[in-house]
Order: C-alpha cells, then sequence, then structure tokens
C-alpha cells in the first residue's frame, strides 16, 4: 500500500456531526476507489471516481454520504450527520489504469468511531 | 451482487506447517486477486493471477486462478509468525473489486 495515502487514520466524531476522510492516491493515478470495511468483514465497495468524475457510486448510501476527486487536491469522502452505524474502517485504492476489476493499491485507512 | 465463499473463515496452525484456503463463487471473474491484511493497515497485494488455469508463485505463497474461473486457492509453505493475518480472496470484473469475508491466519509458535 505504499503511496496511498489517507489521513486521518483515526477520527472520532459525536452523532450529528460530519466527518471528512482524505485520500492521496499513488503517484501517477487517476483513478479512486473507496471501500467501507465493519470487523470480520471483507471490504464493501462504495465509489470509483476519476478526477472531477464519479464512474460508479453504486456501493454508496444515498443519502448523508459524498464523495469528490477535484482536478487538484486529494479525494474526499463526505459524512454529514453521522450514526453510530457509520463506524467503521473506511479505506482507499487507487490504479493507475481504467479497468475496473483490475488491481487496486490500498492506503492504510480511516478508521472512524462514531460516539 | 456478486459473492465469494471463502473458506476457512479461520486457521489455528504451528509455525512451518503449510497453509490453503479457497475462493469459490457462483460468478465468473476476469482476475483473481489475493490480498493480506495485517490490524491497523490496508490490504497488500501478494498475488495477481488473470487467465484461468494460471499458477503463480510469490516466495512462499502460491496461487492458482480455477479453470472455471469461478474459484482460486492460495497456498503457503513453511508458514512463520509473519505471516499471521488475514488473507482476502478478490475476484475483479466488469463490476470492479468483489471481497471475500477472510481467513484468519493464527500461527502458535
Amino acid at each position: 500500500n505504499a503511496g496511498v495515502m489517507q489521513n486521518p487514520r483515526h477520527l472520532v466524531r459525536r452523532r450529528g456531526q460530519e466527518a471528512r476522510l482524505r485520500c492521496s492516491p499513488m503517484k501517477g493515478h487517476s483513478h479512486v476507489y473507496w471501500y467501507r470495511q465493519l470487523p470480520e468483514e471483507g471490504l464493501k465497495f462504495m465509489v470509483y471516481l476519476q478526477k472531477e468524475n464519479i464512474i460508479d457510486e453504486s456501493g454508496m448510501p444515498k443519502e448523508r454520504f459524498s464523495a469528490e476527486f477535484p482536478k487538484e487536491g486529494p479525494s474526499i469522502l463526505r459524512i454529514q450527520q453521522v450514526v453510530r452505524g457509520d463506524s467503521a474502517a473506511y479505506f482507499c485504492a487507487s490504479s493507475p489504469a481504467p479497468d475496473f476489476g483490475n488491481i487496486q493499491y490500498f492506503g492504510a485507512g480511516t478508521r472512524l468511531s462514531v460516539l | 451482487g456478486q459473492q465469494l465463499n471463502q473458506s476457512p473463515q479461520s486457521m489455528f496452525i504451528q509455525e512451518g506447517e503449510d497453509v490453503s484456503m479457497n475462493c469459490t463463487s457462483s460468478s465468473i471473474f476476469n482476475t483473481w486477486l489475493w490480498y493480506k491484511q495485517d490490524p491497523g493497515e490496508g490490504p497488500v497485494l501478494l498475488i495477481a493471477l488473470y487467465k484461468a488455469g494460471e499458477l503463480t508463485s510469490n516466495g512462499r505463497l502460491t496461487a492458482q486462478f480455477g479453470i472455471t474461473r469461478k474459484d482460486s486457492f492460495l497456498n503457503i509453505s513453511a508458514s512463520i509468525p509473519s505471516d499471521v493475518g488475514i488473507y482476502f480472496c478478490v475476484g475483479g470484473g466488469a463490476d470492479g473489486l468483489t471481497f471475500g469475508k477472510g481467513t484468519h491466519l493464527i500461527i502458535q509458535p
């Protein structure tokens, strides 16, 4: 997972607050993916973005969750009005190629705890 | 959606033993990937498989892409303490990556 940088590593929020998770892809990668992992589970796909475009958001909850990948700067996963069920580890991955089903390189994750 | 059945869910083995885990699915995948996740970290790619029947090694690790494209296995020979972690099989296709639930590998010295 060298090169994919996520911050913060740990984030604590109270119910109703907003959570912003940041991801800088590996150098040269323009494709970013966000996943959520619950304890004892595999990673579940949320959203796939290229620079300034959302390609696939089929795994993203319809409300309170949004993602962006601006022309400049990191990708942001935003969770508004967090609830306890949002507590999870959120991972970002990046790839150099537009092949959705190919190798992705993962960051170390952001662990969100909602009190 | 696509689902992967990964087994076993956990393994308790002695150091030096060989390990075998596998994944099956009712869906066909174009790629099979095996990742390892250490506590508090993200998944790290171990082996990537691209063709049905392909057998690939990476040091003590060997993985195969099933001929039907619906399954894969991973073997670890002569396990060592740093092999401890969660191993995920991952199927890749037009819908992106689908993760298995993982195999927890615990090694007793």
